[in-house]
């Protein structure tokens, strides 16, 4: 089945600053692959996704970039604000779901 | 439109118990997922249904946890006996995915929080 591997589980910036998620994969079949955001006590929410047909991808202050060959994909936010904070999932998709562990992103003011 | 729908949010219990967690999926979604997510760690698929039917359940402790999703919308994720190591939060998604396609958004519940002492 799929495996997929996230780092760094925790990222600590200040307010203003990039910050950079990467995600690795092992099905060459996945060509799915969502970045969810899950605030404490909230549920997982969907904030960019990208299809395996797509380099790169888009939305304000988020970017998805993914290199298939390599079997990573990565998410960057610009200009982090505090409402950032959360943890932050990536997950690769063939057939069903899977998850990495989860980044905890902390903005510090 | 009303969202993914899951009760209790809280349950405590005692191991060898047993406990139900009830999910309604967003209407029309014929997708439904239950995952279980162990503090400090990403969601873990035990079982996806498509319509009334099982996807797939190779993740689901068998022997403890049993699953039905009826008519094709409820779902209702049983444990029995429960094990300290049940602990977790219990999350169950849907999706409006028609069988045989990859994509699309999964759309979470708020989650049951179990306590197993």
């Amino acid at each position: 089945g799929e495996n997929v591997e996230q780092h760094p589980s925790t990222l600590s910036v200040q307010e203003g600053d990039s910050a950079v998620i990467k995600c690795t994969y092992s099905d060459s079949a996945s060509n799915y692959f969502p970045w969810y955001k899950q605030e404490l006590g909230k549920r997982p929410q969907l904030i960019i996704d990208i299809r395996s047909n797509v380099g790169e991808k888009k939305d304000q202050r988020i970017a998805v970039t993914l290199n298939k060959t390599a079997k990573h994909f990565s998410l960057h936010i610009t200009e982090t604000q505090p409402e950032d904070s959360a943890v932050y999932f990536c997950a690769a998709r063939s057939y069903i779901p899977t998850f990495g562990r989860g980044t905890s992103l902390i903005v510090h003011p | 439109e009303a969202g993914v729908a899951q009760s209790p949010r809280y349950k405590i219990i005692e191991k060898r118990q047993s406990v139900a967690f009830w999910c309604n999926p967003i209407s029309g979604h014929a997708t439904l997922y239950w995952y279980q997510q162990i503090l400090g760690q990403g969601p873990k698929l035990l079982i996806q249904f498509q319509n009334n039917g099982v996807v797939d359940d190779s993740q689901l402790p068998k022997d403890r946890f049993s699953a039905e999703r009826l008519k094709g919308v409820d779902s209702t994720l049983k444990i029995q006996p429960a094990k300290l190591e049940d602990s977790a939060v219990y999350l169950c998604a849907s999706s409006l995915v028609p069988r045989g396609s990859v994509t699309g958004e999964l759309f979470f519940g708020e989650g049951s929080r179990l306590t197993v002492l």
